[in-house]
């Protein structure tokens, strides 16, 4: 079964830090690959995607992520965040034929100002 | 962002009571999710319609009823629900990818539910 996982749950940084998120997920196929972040009080938003081409890709905000193929990976960064960045982060996985996504448990990111 | 809403935006439900939850969207999508959002875990996907065609009952317990009369509104119905059924509920569609879509999937605000 695929499966999507997060390694941080709650992660604390002050503002201009480096952050990087992790996600690994386990399935064959080919995949699709997002994150969501959800502000505090507002609905999932789409972040950043990846379907094919270039592994580093960019979204919104200053984020950006990489699709590493050999580790199953496709971690999250930003290389200095902002309070406004506080919110909680999802990585999905879709698999490359179906409308279905598989969402890791998120990661609570917490920026001091 | 307005392109999928959902009603009410807070619901209080006793566990003897029936209630239903809305969901619309304005996107021209042809797929449609539900999804239980609970404190501390991923979030869960409950229902998948494509085409106004139920393919995926994710396990739910039948006080879950999901109808979509077509490709733009997705109900769920709910009846003797249970206190640990209190969550965010959200919606969400998409373009299928079979149909030539990308699979992202575009969320509504959600509907917090309390059973008491």
């Amino acid at each position: 079964a695929q499966s999507v996982s997060q390694h941080n749950h709650h992660v604390i940084l002050s503002e201009a830090a480096s952050l990087e998120l992790g996600c690994n997920y386990s399935y064959g196929g080919t995949v699709n690959l997002f994150w969501y972040v959800q502000y505090p009080g507002q609905h999932l938003q789409l972040l950043l995607k990846y379907f094919s081409g270039d592994p580093l890709v960019k979204g919104i905000k200053g984020f950006e992520a990489e699709f590493i193929k050999s580790k199953f990976s496709f971690n999250l960064r930003k290389p200095s965040v902002q309070w406004s960045d506080t919110a909680e982060y999802f990585c999905a996985v879709g698999s490359g034929n179906t409308g279905k996504l598989i969402f890791g448990q998120g990661t609570t990111l917490q920026v001091k100002p | 962002e307005t392109g999928v809403t959902q009603t009410p935006r807070h619901l209080v439900m006793g566990m003897t009571n029936k209630k239903s939850l809305k969901c619309e969207q304005h996107l021209g999508h042809n797929a449609m999710y539900w999804y239980k959002q609970s404190a501390k875990k991923p979030l869960e996907l409950m229902f998948v319609y494509n085409f106004k065609e139920q393919t995926e009952n994710n396990s739910v317990p039948s006080r879950f009823s999901p109808e979509c009369p077509n490709s733009s509104h997705l109900f769920l119905h709910l009846h003797t629900l249970q206190p640990e059924d209190s969550a965010l509920y959200l919606c969400a569609s998409s373009q299928d990818p079979i149909a030539g879509g990308s699979g992202e999937q575009y969320f509504g605000p959600g509907t917090r539910l309390t059973v008491t």
